[in-house]
């Protein structure tokens, strides 16, 4: 059964710093996906990752997949407050079964 | 706006109560899904449609009762629900089954 762990799953950082949020999953995928969501919206696609090694960025945000070690991070560059939000990493193992979200990471970013 | 609208925004219904939500995508999708996202439980698929055909039902409650009469719409037909169903109710839709999902913005379910 398809597993996939987000950590921290909380997450307080100051404006202008760096950080990373990780997702593990626990077993082969066929592709992987990031989302944001603000408090009382929805799900926002942000990234989708289809094969080992890609890195896509967008602004402040850049993600990567390391699909040998069933791993992707999403990275943060100098954050600024408009980045407050929960980021939740999706899997899917193949296109015919299900996909499964993370539980998610609370990022706030505090001036 | 995602393309992907849901009605309504907000519902308080009786465990007694029937009722719907209703989702609609005009995107050309071919995928419709409803996922219901609870505090503190991550995000749970309850069904999948392709092409207006149910593949998937994670053992969700005969209490919940989807329907698909085309690509471009999407019900979940609700009666006498439980307190522990209240949540927020995700539809989303994706050009085919598993490929990037768009959301709606969800409707939020308090059962009183």
């Amino acid at each position: 059964e398809l597993k996939v762990e987000q950590n921290p799953l909380f997450l307080s950082m100051q404006e202008g710093k760096n950080y990373t949020i990780y997702c593990n999953y626990s077993t082969t995928s066929d592709r992987l996906y990031w989302y944001r969501q603000d408090p009382g919206k929805s799900l926002e696609s942000l990234f989708v990752l289809l094969s080992n090694g890609a890195v896509k960025q967008e602004g402040r945000l850049m993600a990567s997949l390391d699909t040998k070690a069933r791993l992707s991070t999403l990275h943060i560059t100098a954050a600024v407050h408009d980045l407050s939000a929960t980021y939740f990493c999706a899997v899917v193992k193949t296109s015919y079964d299900k996909v499964i979200f993370g539980p998610g990471t609370s990022l706030s970013v505090i001036p | 706006e995602t393309g992907v609208t849901q009605t309504p925004r907000h519902l308080v219904m009786g465990m007694t109560n029937k009722k719907s939500l209703k989702c609609e995508q005009h995107l050309g999708h071919n995928a419709m899904y409803w996922y219901k996202q609870s505090a503190k439980k991550p995000l749970e698929l309850m069904f999948v449609y392709n092409f207006k055909e149910q593949t998937e039902n994670n053992s969700v409650p005969s209490r919940f009762s989807p329907e698909c009469p085309n690509s471009s719409h999407l019900f979940l037909h609700l009666h006498t629900l439980q307190p522990e169903d209240s949540a927020l109710y995700l539809c989303a839709s994706s050009t085919y089954r598993n490929t990037e999902a768009f959301f709606g913005q969800g409707t939020r379910l308090t059962v009183v």
